[in-house]
């Protein structure tokens, strides 16, 4: 069974500061990986893409992924009040058509 | 532009009604999805339409009942509704590439919130 697997958090991150949330999977199968931000109430948004091995970066956000050790990280530098949101990491497989598999969400607060 | 547009907004309904909810996209994409969502929940898949046709069901109750008219609409009928199905829906459309690698990237729409007496 595919899973993926976040901490649900809160992560409690000062402003300013770096915000790292992580992201594990199972299956080594998987093709592309996506990171969502969802703010309370509101549809999910996409962050980031990655599909290779290494880092990805657009603006504050920094996409990792490593494929050897089954994850995929999301690095925000100078965290800001508008980043608090829950983070959703979702994977796809060739294998399931390139539908996603979802982990559960990690809620992230950045503290003024 | 990764516009997706849903109507309504938010919709409130009895258990006897028939309404439907409407997603439009116009990005070209051509897989168009239906999600669910309760309260601090991920997404749970419901319907993939790929190229206008049904491609997946997962094993939806036939009380919610999808449609696609064409490549840019998509559409879900809803009757004799259940409490439990109140949730937030949402639409999304696929981009199947990016960079010439096949990434099926999702774009969601701004969802419809429902609520079922």
């Amino acid at each position: 069974q595919k899973e993926v697997e976040q901490n649900s958090g809160p992560l409690s991150v000062p402003e300013g500061a770096i915000a790292s949330l992580n992201c594990t999977y199972s299956d080594r199968g998987s093709q592309s990986f996506f990171w969502y931000r969802q703010y309370s109430g509101k549809s999910p948004e996409l962050i980031m893409s990655i599909y290779s091995n290494g880092d990805k970066e657009d603006g504050r956000f920094t996409a990792q992924l490593n494929k050897a050790s089954q994850y995929v990280s999301l690095l925000i530098r100078d965290s800001q009040p508008s980043d608090s949101a829950t983070y959703l990491c979702a994977v796809s497989y060739m294998d399931s058509n390139y539908q996603l598999i979802w982990g559960a969400g990690t809620k992230l607060i950045i503290k003024p | 532009d990764t516009e997706v547009t849903q109507t309504p907004k938010h919709l409130v309904m009895g258990m006897t009604n028939k309404k439907s909810l409407k997603c439009e996209q116009h990005m070209g994409h051509r897989a168009m999805y239906w999600y669910k969502q309760k309260a601090k929940k991920p997404p749970e898949l419901m319907f993939v339409y790929s190229y206008e046709k049904l491609s997946i069901n997962e094993s939806v109750p036939s009380r919610f009942s999808p449609e696609c008219p064409n490549s840019s609409l998509l559409n879900l009928h809803l009757h004799a509704l259940q409490p439990e199905d109140s949730a937030l829906y949402l639409c999304a459309s696929s981009q199947e590439k990016e960079g010439g690698v096949r990434t099926d990237t999702q774009y969601f729409g701004p969802g419809t919130r429902l609520t079922v007496l």
